[in-house]
């Protein structure tokens, strides 16, 4: 069965305070891991899609890697704005449902 | 503009009291899939549709159907509800089976079953 835990489960940063977050995962085949942002009350935001050990994406502040076993989403010099919660998902090669972590909320005070 | 819309947003019902919540999107995309989102637990998946007609189980499916008769609508029924299903839920279309690109989520449907 595929398992997806992120970590932590919670983040305050100082505006301007980079960090990262960690996927971890494992999964019988990797079609695609995923990353999203939720604001509450709120539907998933889609971030990135990362295909292959040693891709990289970036948008804005948020840069996306990953390997083998983890997947971590870097956020740079973060504002306010990017206060959310983190969510990441894989997809296996020989199954099209999608497995989601419990998800990183990142809190940003500026 | 790219959507996926989901009616009602906001549902409180009884037990026992069949309910359909619609998921409808305008892009032409193949895969539809619903989703369920309770604290602690994250989201999970309920059922899931690769195209018309073909349906399949995700992890908590008990409780649920669904049907794929037109590619653009994927409805998430509930044929007695029961209090374990408060829960708010999603509707999301990935564009291709192929590559994954990006996916799209519906605004939620928050259900409260008393």
């Amino acid at each position: 069965e595929d398992q997806v835990t992120q970590s932590p489960e919670a983040l305050r940063l100082q505006e301007g305070e980079s960090s990262s977050l960690n996927c971890s995962y494992t999964v019988s085949g990797l079609r695609g891991l995923f990353w999203y942002r939720q604001d509450p009350g709120k539907g998933p935001e889609f971030l990135f899609t990362l295909y292959s050990a040693g891709e990289e994406k970036e948008k804005e502040r948020l840069k996306a890697t990953l390997t083998k076993k983890e997947s971590f989403l870097h956020i740079t010099a973060p504002k306010p704005e990017d206060s959310a919660t983190y969510l990441c998902a894989v997809q296996a090669t020989d199954d099209y449902k999608l497995s989601f972590g419990a998800g990183t909320t990142v809190t940003v005070r500026a | 503009e790219a959507q996926v819309t989901q009616n009602p947003r906001y549902l409180i019902t009884v037990t026992g009291k069949k309910l359909t919540v619609t998921c409808s999107q305008n892009m032409n995309h193949e895969y539809m899939s619903w989703y369920r989102q309770d604290p602690g637990l994250g989201l999970r998946q309920i059922y899931y549709s690769m195209n018309v007609e073909v349906t399949d189980k995700g992890d908590v499916p008990e409780g649920y159907k669904v049907s794929r008769k037109e590619k653009r609508n994927f409805p998430l029924i509930l044929e007695s509800p029961s209090p374990n299903q408060t829960s708010l839920y999603f509707c999301a279309t990935i564009s291709s089976m192929g590559e994954v690109n990006e996916q799209f989520f519906g605004p939620g449907t928050r259900l409260t079953v008393l």
